[in-house]
């Protein structure tokens, strides 16, 4: 089962670009299904990229995320206090048939 | 939209079925999943169920416990969960996923899930 390693905290002042990586240990995930969730506990998680770098609709374009070999990566330009949150990557395993997550990277805006 | 319901309050080795219900798209063209947290940890699949009728997945962690299903005529997505143990304790979302398993691009609030004796 492949595992995805992110970070467990990141940081920015307002304004700032902030990136937050997602690595992967195998590469029993398939192609072009990486998504990032922003999460707030309580409420529900909101997804910010999908199949790598695909935006949907409603998502501030101040969000973006890239993929390269077996990393990725989300960018946060712009950076606000309501980007506060807890990030998520995730990617589906062939090997597992399965959604893995990575552990969470905790964003706090100073 | 999504709207979980079901949790509650379970012995360990008790039993509890969540219920989803989807409103504002056509529930039967798409995949659904099932999420957790638990207390202090982040983010977990449990299970997703796809477009055809053998298509359901788990997470080692439920297999042979849990059984995901769904009831396209109720727009409804459920997760029957059997022999519960203290770990399953979490909130659990239910999320619509993309076919082709490209993400979940619409998520319920969640139930909570507390299993204790």
């Amino acid at each position: 089962q492949s595992v995805l390693t992110q970070p467990p905290s990141a940081s920015g002042t307002p304004g700032q670009r902030v990136t937050i990586s997602c690595s992967e240990t195998n590469s029993n995930l398939r192609r072009d299904t990486v998504n990032w969730f922003q999460y707030v506990p309580g409420t529900a998680p909101k997804l910010l990229i999908y199949s790598n770098d695909q935006r949907p609709s409603g998502v501030p374009d101040r969000f973006s995320g890239s993929k390269s070999g077996t990393s990725a990566s989300l960018a946060i330009n712009g950076l606000q206090s309501e980007d506060e949150a807890d990030y998520y990557c995730a990617a589906w395993d062939d090997s597992v048939s399965g959604w893995v997550f990575g552990g969470g990277t905790k964003l706090t805006v100073l | 939209q999504l709207v979980e319901s079901g949790g509650g309050l379970v012995k360990p080795g008790g039993s509890l079925r969540l219920s989803c219900a989807g409103s504002g798209f056509t529930f039967n063209t798409y995949p659904m999943n099932w999420v957790r947290q638990a207390p202090g940890r982040g983010l977990e699949w449990v299970s997703s169920n796809g477009l055809r009728g053998g298509d359901v997945w788990y997470a080692e962690s439920v297999k042979g416990r849990f059984i995901i299903s769904r009831e396209n005529a109720k727009n409804s997505l459920y997760l029957q969960m059997n022999s519960l143990r203290d770990d399953d304790t979490a909130v659990y979302f239910c999320a619509r996923g993309m076919v082709g398993h490209y993400g979940m691009d619409v998520w319920g609030p969640g139930t909570t899930v507390t299993v204790s004796s």
